[in-house]
């Protein structure tokens, strides 16, 4: 079955500091992939998804790109700010069923 | 307000009752998922629908629980006989077909 494997968190960054967080998948097929956020009490958001082999998907300064080979879809922002603190999920989606997500990592982001 | 909504927001049960969810979903949207997300963890595949046909459900999926689309809209998710390992968000969402999934703000329960 599909699964995801996320880097655990929490990961503390300092304001501006350069973000990577890894997500690596296993699933059948080619799946789209998604990065969803979770902003204290707030519902999950998507953040951004790539729809196929070498796309990048970008939003709010994120950026990830789908790389088959490695079968991974590592989140990165160049500088990040409080407001990004957030619990952020990787999640692919071969698109029989619902969604597989990690397990979570927990960015917090100090001024 | 178009997106997905979910009611009750919280609720607190004592064991062995019975307690039931609603979600309404973004109008268009003919594909309705429900998850569940335990403290410190990733939401968890239960079941979904498409319209009102009910295609498929995990096998977290007991027998307690029962979920419905009667007309291929709001959703209704029954957990029977509530136990505290049950204690969860319930997390509802919806897409028009595999489309991006659009989320509700949960359901928060709590068995004592």
């Amino acid at each position: 079955g599909d699964s995801v494997t996320q880097m655990e968190g929490p990961v503390t960054l300092s304001e501006e500091a350069f973000l990577t967080i890894n997500c690596t998948y296993t699933a059948t097929g080619y799946p789209s992939l998604f990065w969803y956020v979770q902003y204290p009490g707030e519902g999950l958001q998507l953040l951004l998804k790539a729809t196929k082999a070498d796309d990048k998907g970008s939003n709010k300064g994120f950026e990830a790109t789908y790389r088959k080979e490695t079968t991974s879809f590592h989140l990165e922002k160049g500088s990040v700010q409080v407001s990004d603190s957030a619990v952020y999920f990787c999640a692919p989606d071969t698109g029989r069923r619902a969604l597989t997500f990690g397990s979570g990592t927990r960015l917090q982001v100090q001024p | 307000d178009t997106g997905v909504s979910q009611n009750p927001r919280h609720k607190i049960t004592k064991r062995g009752q019975n307690v039931t969810f609603r979600c309404d979903p973004i109008s268009e949207h003919n594909r309705l998922y429900w998850y569940r997300q335990t403290l410190g963890q990733g939401p968890e595949f239960l079941t979904y629908f498409q319209n009102e046909a009910q295609l498929e459900k995990s096998r977290l999926l007991s027998d307690r629980f029962s979920a419905e689309r009667p007309k291929g809209s709001f959703s209704t998710l029954e957990i029977q006989r509530t136990e505290q390992g049950d204690s969860a968000m319930y997390l509802c969402a919806s897409s028009l077909n595999v489309d991006e999934q659009f989320f509700g703000p949960g359901t928060r329960l709590t068995v004592l």
